[in-house]
């Protein structure tokens, strides 16, 4: 059974910080891992999609990286703008980590 | 290009009511998944459709739910004899054709609330 998890849970960085966010997954086994965002109260929206063929995504300042192999996937941010406040999700064979919860103080 | 569509956004009800949700697709996609999400936690699986075939359901979908998707279009959840506990976001997600799961397409999610 998959299980996803996500660190930090929550992450609170000053304006203009790059930051990465850490999803870790025990089912190899996978087509593709999907970065989320979700703003309170609000449905998900999609960021990145990984092929499992893939090592890395981009788009725009975010950056998002698998390896199938050790079970993990990283999500990059650079530059954070308070805009990028939200929580991030990640989802690997249907199952979704927990969110890190991120704060960008102006 | 409409994205996925779920209605109503807000739901009060009280504890025993009967609620039903409502999801439309994006028109080309024949994968349709329901997902509970509850405060501070990620989106839990429910249930996932091939067209109109229920092809996978959890076992958090006690024998009060039921799921429908009837001519592989909108798709519905029910929930009967509703409980303080089935409070919660309820999202909707769809995905293209494809040998794999493909990329998820959420929908804004309809939120209960139970009394």
């Amino acid at each position: 059974k998959q299980e996803v998890t996500q660190i930090p849970a929550a992450l609170s960085v000053p304006e203009g910080e790059n930051l990465v966010l850490n999803c870790s997954f025990t089912d190899s086994a996978i087509y593709n891992l999907q970065w989320f965002r979700q703003d309170p109260g609000k449905g998900l929206t999609s960021l990145l999609l990984i092929q499992s063929s893939q090592r890395e995504q981009t788009s725009g300042r975010l950056n998002a990286s698998l390896d199938k192999s050790s079970g993990r996937s990283t999500l990059y941010i650079a530059a954070s703008q308070p805009g990028d406040s939200a929580t991030y999700l990640c989802v690997a064979k249907l199952v979704f980590g927990a969110g890190t919860i991120l704060r960008v103080k102006s | 290009d409409t994205g996925v569509s779920q209605d109503p956004r807000h739901k009060i009800t009280k504890r025993g009511q009967n609620v039903t949700f409502r999801c439309d697709p994006i028109s080309e996609h024949n994968r349709l998944y329901w997902y509970r999400q509850t405060l501070g936690q990620g989106p839990e699986f429910l249930t996932y459709f091939q067209n109109e075939a229920q092809l996978e359901k959890s076992r958090l979908l006690s024998d009060r739910f039921s799921a429908e998707r009837p001519k592989g279009s909108f798709s519905t959840l029910e929930i009967q004899r509703t409980e303080q506990g089935d409070s919660a976001m309820y999202l909707c997600a769809s995905s293209p054709p494809g040998h794999d799961t493909g990329e998820l397409f959420f929908g804004e999610g309809s939120r209960l609330t139970v009394l």
